[in-house]
């Protein structure tokens, strides 16, 4: 099954500054990759996702940048805002759960913490 | 539309005790999931559901049962209630694996003492 390791574990940037997390996957057959943020309390929530035949995806402030060769994938936030203080989670998943091991886990997240 | 609805949101349950978790989707997903989330870890699948009548064990399925009796509805049973099951509970739904987001509930934070 899908192994997916998310680095940092926390990461505190100053408002307005940029914030990038990575993402390493292991399965060749993961072709989605989605992003969920998780503000404190609440429910996670996707925000930006991209398949295998896309290199780069943006909106608005957000971009994911894939490298399919590598097995590994990045978030990009610029110009962060105290809003964007958050943990956010990355997953590597296949056409099928079955694929996946029936695992279809999430990476162990990135803990954002913007200072004003 | 509601979206996922589960309730309870906070139970408490001594150890040995059984309960459901009941988790509730308007928007017709054939896709359906229950992901446990430890304190400062992610999610981990517990089981999911395809459609109507099936469902399949995910990472972590041990002391949990479910059952996928309509589209619309996928209970998450607790039988003999253990420390180690102290987590929050997050319903899932979604309209496939791929390309479309998976929209969570609110989450049920379970304690078991």
């Amino acid at each position: 099954g899908e192994n997916v390791e998310q680095h940092p574990s926390t990461l505190s940037v100053q408002e307005g500054d940029s914030a990038v997390i990575k993402c390493t996957y292991s399965d060749s057959a993961s072709n989605y990759f989605p992003w969920y943020k998780q503000e404190l309390g609440k429910r996670p929530q996707l925000i930006i996702d991209i398949r295998s035949n896309v290199g780069e995806k943006k909106d608005q402030r957000i971009a994911v940048t894939l490298n399919k060769t590598a097995k590994h994938f990045s978030l990009h936030i610029t110009e962060t805002q105290p809003e964007d203080s958050a943990v956010y989670f990355c997953a590597a998943w296949p056409p099928r759960i079955k694929a996946a091991g029936n695992k279809l886990t999430f990476g162990g997240g990135t803990r954002v913490l913007v200072k004003p | 539309n509601a979206g996922v609805t589960q309730t309870p949101k906070f139970r408490i349950l001594k150890i040995g005790q059984s309960m459901t978790l009941q988790c509730t989707q308007d928007m017709n997903h054939n896709y359906m999931y229950w992901y446990r989330q430890d304190p400062g870890m992610g999610l981990k699948l517990i089981y999911y559901s395809v459609g109507a009548g099936i469902t399949d064990k995910g990472e972590v399925p041990n002391g949990y049962n479910v059952s996928r009796s309509t589209t619309e509805d996928f209970p998450l049973r607790l039988e003999l209630a253990a420390p180690s099951q102290t987590s929050v509970y997050f319903c899932a739904s979604s309209y496939s694996v791929q390309n479309t987001e998976a929209f969570f509930g609110q989450g049920t934070r379970l304690t078991v003492v």
